[in-house]
Parts: C-alpha cells; sequence; structure tokens
C-alpha cells in the first residue's frame, strides 16, 4: 500500500501553461506538505497544511496554490508556467505538527519549454 | 538561512566509516536526517531535539551540539545500501518547518 502518493509522476507543458499535482495519503496524517527539489537537489518548503488549515506559507509566487480538500488530499496548482518552475515537486506527511517524521511522496517531475 | 553541509561529497569502499556534518548559523530546536536515492524520494533517517532526546528507526548514530548548532551523522562499516544524497534539515520554532542543507552526496562502492 502507498503511504503518499502523487499524480502525475512526470508533467511536460509549455510555458504559459496551468497545471495541478495532486497529492494523497492513507497513513491518517493531520499535517501535509510541498517542497521543490532544484536541479541542484537543493529541497525547499512551499506549503504547509494541518486538518485543511494552511500554516505554512514560503515565499512563494503567488502563481501558486495549494488546496487541501480534506486533511488526506493536498493539491498544488500552477497558474502561467515559466521555465524556472521546472523541478521535482515533493509532497509530504506527518502524523500532526508537533511530530517531525516526515513521509515524502514519490514525486512529480515538472519540465515547462 | 539554510543549514551547510560538508562534505559535498564522499565516497567509500564497503566497510568503512563516515560522518557527515551539518551546521546552522541560527538556533535550532532539532535536527533531522533524511536520505535521498537517486530518483526517489528522501526518506527519515534520524531526529535529534533539543535537550539530547533522538529518535530514529534505522541503526545510524548523529549527534547534536546545542551550542555550536552543529549535529554530525555518522555511518559506520559503510553498506552500498547507504549511498545515496544525505540531507540535514533544521528545525524551528515552527513545527513541521524544516530548512534543509545542501545535501552531501555519499557512494559506496564494492
Amino acid at each position: 500500500d502507498t503511504a503518499v502518493s502523487q499524480t502525475p509522476k512526470y508533467l511536460v507543458t509549455q510555458m504559459g501553461n496551468d497545471k495541478s499535482i495532486k497529492c494523497e495519503q492513507n497513513l491518517g496524517h493531520d499535517t501535509m506538505y510541498w517542497y521543490k527539489q532544484d536541479s541542484k537537489k537543493f529541497l525547499k518548503i512551499m506549503f504547509s497544511y494541518n486538518n485543511k488549515e494552511l500554516i505554512i506559507n514560503e515565499t512563494v509566487p503567488n502563481r501558486f496554490s495549494p488546496k487541501s480538500p480534506d486533511k488526506a488530499h493536498l493539491n498544488l496548482h500552477i497558474n502561467s508556467l515559466e521555465l524556472g518552475d521546472s523541478a521535482v515537486y515533493f509532497c509530504a506527511s506527518s502524523q500532526n505538527q508537533q511530530t517531525y517524521e516526515q513521509y515524502f511522496g514519490p514525486g512529480t517531475r515538472l519540465t515547462v519549454t | 538561512q539554510q543549514p551547510v553541509q560538508s562534505p559535498q561529497a564522499v565516497i567509500l569502499r564497503e566497510g568503512e566509516d563516515a560522518v557527515i556534518n551539518c551546521s546552522s548559523s541560527k538556533a535550532l530546536y532539532s535536527v533531522h536526517w533524511y536520505r535521498q536515492k537517486h530518483g526517489e524520494a528522501p526518506v527519515f533517517l534520524m531526529i535529534l531535539l533539543k535537550g539530547g532526546e533522538q529518535k530514529g528507526h534505522e541503526k545510524i548514530s548523529a549527534s547534536f551540539n546545542e551550542k555550536k548548532q552543529q549535529s554530525s551523522l555518522y555511518l559506520t562499516a559503510s553498506q552500498l545500501s547507504y549511498s545515496g544524497t544525505y540531507f540535514c534539515g533544521g528545525g524551528g520554532t515552527s513545527y513541521g518547518k524544516l530548512t534543509f542543507g545542501q545535501g552531501t552526496i555519499l557512494t559506496v562502492h564494492p
């Protein structure tokens, strides 16, 4: 059974398009995260939700909009894609805000051409 | 500001030991270690909390010097499966928010 899953695994699109990445966790966790890993492998947090409430919102362009319909799902919508958005996006979850162990999804490799 | 890891890369033969260091310029309340194999997701290894508490589910040891804001990950008798990129993550006052270092690439050869 997959603990944290993401779709799609690969996403190739053109500049200016709008795309979404979906994440689901079946661990019963309360907290979910989005990370961006760039070509230099730098892993940076973007957003975090706890029980559907946004708790971490890093300095991310407002073209990126997360949405959590329920605590098991966290989606990421990106408007007007730019070349610099190309990266691997990881979803992660943890039991709650006070639990430090985070479980990462397999990642979505986004390529903007 | 992200923690700084050293070395950037290390190459070992099976059975050799390695130490990866992580240093932060700001106060940390916890240090977290993750390993990421090529093309895969990061996997939790260890957490060290302020006050000395440690939690982990692999046979890997680590230390956290709160005064110096430094942590070290000790990999002993390395195995081929240890290969990957190791990240330290600094935990601040906001629970759950981790600021990761740039990573250390560990390669273990037979």
